[in-house]
């Protein structure tokens, strides 16, 4: 079964509005947490937010924003006054247990592409 | 800040060869983390260490084989190659001392065999 779900293959976005990235996830463990990646053309895999199932606030960092709905089991992404250079992949995933050295599962991604 | 570091970052060989890649995690991070990520596809874990023991085992193939050592790097080795392995190969680190975990991926190494 899918555990993480992006169901957005591409998105755009005119410069500087606002953008969500959808993501749903299934799992049975109490504990997990959820993490969204950026990956530019480059290749590279970039961290950018980080949400714990046990937390009580949704998670934000700079621009980006977790809207945390956990009886729906949904964990998207906002990014607010979009840039272009937020034209990348956007990556969901998962961690299951409460454990340090638990492996990460992917969605398969949603492709952003900020227009002018 | 220091970064994972991998190498080579680029890596061709041809079917039925060997290839090593290398990964140097964050100072300090004791976990490390291999996967592939084949094109257009999300990322799959491959294998992961954890105080230079194996932690976990995924979709790794059996010409495939890892370990961390003792200054915590980690090789993934890669023997009798086919086409199907083309791919970003990752490597990501983690501390085990953080609540979140989360995990730094390194730039990759993209590896082609023709």
């Amino acid at each position: 079964a899918q555990k993480i779900t992006q169901t957005q293959p591409g998105m755009f976005v005119q410069e500087k509005e606002a953008v969500t990235l959808d993501c749903t996830y299934d799992t049975s463990d109490p504990s997990y947490g959820l993490f969204w990646y950026k990956q530019p053309s480059s290749g590279e895999m970039i961290f950018l937010i980080y949400q714990g199932s046990y937390d009580q606030q949704n998670a934000t960092e700079g621009r980006y924003s977790l809207n945390f709905q956990k009886a729906r089991k949904s964990a998207n992404l906002v990014i607010s006054a979009s840039q272009l250079g937020d034209s990348a992949m956007y990556f969901c995933a998962m961690r299951e247990g409460g454990r340090s050295f638990q492996k990460l599962v992917f969605g398969t991604g949603t492709r952003l592409l900020v227009s002018p | 800040a220091a970064g994972v570091i991998q190498s080579p970052r680029h890596l061709i060989k041809e079917k039925r060869e060997t290839a090593t890649l290398k990964c140097y995690p964050i100072p300090r991070h004791d976990t490390v983390y291999w996967y592939q990520q084949g094109p257009g596809q999300d990322p799959q874990f491959l294998i992961s260490f954890y105080e230079k023991m194996q932690s976990d085992k995924g979709s790794i193939p059996d010409r495939f084989s890892a370990q961390q050592f003792s200054d915590y790097h980690s090789e993934l080795n890669m023997s009798s190659l086919e086409l199907g392995d083309s791919a970003l190969y990752f490597c990501a680190s983690s501390p085990t001392d953080g609540g979140t975990y989360e995990q730094y991926f390194g730039p990759g190494t993209r590896l082609t065999v023709t």
